[in-house]
């Protein structure tokens, strides 16, 4: 089975600032992906990036970017350049490649940016 | 296109009381999802169907069922609601390609938030 473990439930970062949010998973699976997704107060999910177990290059889209140390098993989010908006829950998620798609999720952790 | 589309928005249920949970998808997507979330936590799997036709259970299936009669809709049953069953249920869907080792991302609806009482 896979498990995904968010240890921040909360963290408050200074407007403009960076931010690492931090991803760690088991599995004994070598074909899985990664994802993380935003939940504003509004509650939808947002998905933000991927990053596959075979991807040699760390995945990035705009400010985000994702932190993948194999070896560690964790895949920390970083968004640069922190904006009011991205003040949410953030999740952490993972699914084997060859199975029938089920995403593991972590617990989350609360964003708050402050101005 | 719509995406994901899961009615009602919001729904109050009396203990041992039933209802239909809707979600609906316009992608032509071939795999569907129901989860749930209780509050300040992640999304747990409660069941997921891979075709029209197909179903499966998740990590907390108890006291739910489903049934996927075409490719768009996966309705979630509650037969006998509990206060256990208090969250916010969240539908999605993916056309996965099986080992495509891509981004294949869940789409997921806007979500019901379901109190029992």
């Amino acid at each position: 089975a896979q498990k995904i473990t968010q240890t921040q439930p909360g963290m408050f970062v200074q407007e403009k600032e960076a931010v690492t949010l931090d991803c760690t998973y088991d599995t004994s699976d070598q074909s899985y992906g990664l994802f993380w997704y935003k939940q504003p107060s509004s509650g939808e999910m947002i998905f933000l990036i991927y990053q596959g177990s075979y991807d040699e290059q760390n995945a990035t889209e705009g400010r985000y970017s994702l932190n993948f140390q194999k070896a560690r098993k964790s895949a920390n989010l970083v968004i640069s350049a922190s904006q009011l908006g991205d003040s949410a829950m953030y999740f952490c998620a993972m699914r084997l490649l060859f199975g029938n798609e089920k995403l593991t999720f972590g617990t989350g952790t609360r964003l708050t940016i402050i101005p | 296109n719509a995406g994901v589309t899961q009615t009602p928005k919001f729904r109050i249920l009396k203990i041992g009381q039933s209802m239909t949970l809707q979600c609906a998808q316009d992608m032509n997507h071939n795999y569907m999802y129901w989860y749930r979330q209780d509050p300040g936590m992640g999304l747990k799997l409660i069941y997921y169907s891979v075709g029209a036709g197909i179903t499966d259970k998740g990590e907390v299936p108890n006291g739910y069922n489903v049934s996927r009669s075409t490719t768009e809709d996966f309705p979630l049953r509650l037969e006998l609601a509990a206060p256990s069953q208090t969250s916010v249920y969240f539908c999605a869907s993916t056309q996965a390609s099986y080992g495509s080792g891509g981004g294949d991302e869940q789409y997921f609806g806007p979500g019901t938030r379901l109190t029992v009482t």
